[in-house]
């Protein structure tokens, strides 16, 4: 899958420091999404944007910030993270927002915090 | 309540069919979707399947809807050693963008 395209795709930082993580979609989609991937546990939906609105934060810790700049691009601006925050972080984007739009994934950020 | 179940692991020698199972609670769900993660990389669309419908054939793959038991199960014929992976269903329904995923479901091909 080459449609949506993450980076980094590894990531080590301290708890004090600051990175951003970047996924860029050229599958000229409208919706973009931030999941989180922990070992053992289902996908967790983070973020949604649509044409560049944020309409959904499922209860995200104020250390992550999502931003989306336009409808390719998505961000997530991370600061001050904990231990418990390492995990695959994947992006995917869909047409439009609907339960019948499929989701397209990138290969994720697979990020450690020491 | 919202949620999708799979059994965690299958073994199966190369050749045969695997069936992954998933069983889902709300019956307003309306679209049931496979998805395929290989090691290191992020989800891979495999296939999908709305409630109107009862099978969908994809190739190797097919897909069995049964929505009086909310079950699904995805049939991976002939199936090959690079078809180990993750297999997650997930459920959406027409009130809501979301959707839910099941936990996933690990295939191991034995040669």
């Amino acid at each position: 899958e080459t449609g949506v395209t993450q980076t980094p795709r590894h990531l080590v930082m301290g708890m004090t420091n600051k990175k951003s993580l970047k996924c860029e979609q050229h599958l000229g989609h409208n919706a973009m999404y931030w999941y989180k991937q922990s070992a053992k546990k289902p996908l967790e939906l983070m973020f949604v944007y649509n044409f560049k609105e944020q309409t959904e934060n499922n209860s995200v810790p104020s250390r992550f910030s999502p931003e989306c700049p336009n409808s390719s691009h998505l961000f997530l601006h991370l600061h001050t993270l904990q231990p418990e925050d390492s995990a695959l972080y994947l992006c995917a984007s869909s047409q439009a927002m609907g339960a019948d739009e499929p989701q397209h994934f990138g290969d994720g950020t697979r990020l450690s915090i020491l | 309540g919202e949620d999708v179940e799979q059994s965690l692991f299958l073994s199966v020698r190369e050749g045969d069919s695997s069936v992954i199972n998933c069983t889902y609670t709300d019956s307003s769900s309306t679209y049931l979707y496979w998805y395929k993660q290989e090691p290191g990389a992020g989800l891979q669309l495999l296939t999908y399947i709305f409630s109107n419908m009862d099978m969908k054939q994809d190739q190797r793959l097919t897909v069995l809807l049964n929505k009086k038991d909310k079950h699904l199960s995805l049939r991976i014929a002939d199936t090959q050693t690079g078809d180990s992976a993750i297999y997650f269903c997930a459920e959406g329904m027409d009130s809501s963008y979301k959707l839910i995923f099941g936990s996933g479901t690990r295939l191991l091909v034995r040669p």
